[in-house]
């Protein structure tokens, strides 16, 4: 069964500044696709950024992108130019290229910006 | 097209009641999920549609769990005798049956008290 692991409960950063957060994931398949989650307090979920295993090119959108490191199976999320709104829960999460395509969360690690 | 929703927002029931969830999924979105997030955790898998058919329960759905789609639209889950262990927030999710890279759209939530 694939795992995916968040080891930073929280962290927290100064408004403007860069941070990242840390992911790792245990996977034997080779056709899968890792997300990064954003919930706000008390909001549903959004998705923030997704990449396809089977590219090399980390993804990029705005102020977010990943370091995905496939054969380290890493998948790191890093916020540049942090904003008062990036303040929420995130969630990495796997989801097979097969089946039923759930999504396997990550326990979360909530961010703060501090003003 | 407003999104996914779900009915109600939140349920306070004594133990032992029964209880009744809806999710409306986003239209012409084939794939329907539920989740269940405890607090501080990150959502689990509970059961997956496609259309109207169930083709993957998680084992967390015990046999007080049960989840319909009739007609590939909207899903209910209902819990019958519940227990204090069920109180959680349960989500939906759907996403076209494209491919695993198309993310999954989640709702709001319905937030289970047992008492």
């Amino acid at each position: 069964a694939q795992t995916v692991t968040q080891s930073q409960p929280e962290m927290s950063v100064q408004e403007a500044e860069t941070v990242t957060l840390s992911c790792t994931y245990d996977t034997s398949e080779s056709d899968y696709y890792l997300f990064w989650y954003k919930q706000p307090p008390s909001r549903q979920m959004i998705l923030v950024i997704r990449q396809e295993a089977y590219k090399q090119q980390n993804a990029t959108e705005n102020r977010f992108s990943v370091n995905f490191q496939k054969a380290a199976k890493s998948f790191s999320l890093k916020i540049s130019d942090s904003q008062l709104g990036d303040a929420a829960m995130y969630f990495c999460a796997y989801r097979s290229g097969q089946g039923a395509q759930k999504l396997v969360f990550g326990q979360g690690t909530r961010l703060t910006i501090n003003p | 097209d407003t999104g996914v929703s779900q009915n109600p927002r939140h349920k306070i029931t004594k133990r032992g009641q029964n209880v009744t969830f809806r999710c409306d999924p986003i239209s012409e979105h084939n794939r329907l999920y539920w989740y269940r997030q405890t607090l501080g955790q990150g959502p689990e898998f509970l059961t997956y549609f496609q259309n109207e058919a169930q083709l993957e329960k998680s084992r967390l759905l015990s046999d007080r769990f049960s989840a319909e789609r009739p007609k590939g639209s909207f899903s209910t889950l209902e819990i019958q005798r519940t227990e204090q262990g069920d109180s959680a927030m349960y989500l939906c999710a759907s996403s076209p049956d494209v491919s695993a890279s198309y993310e999954q759209y989640f709702g709001p939530g319905t937030r289970l008290t047992v008492t």
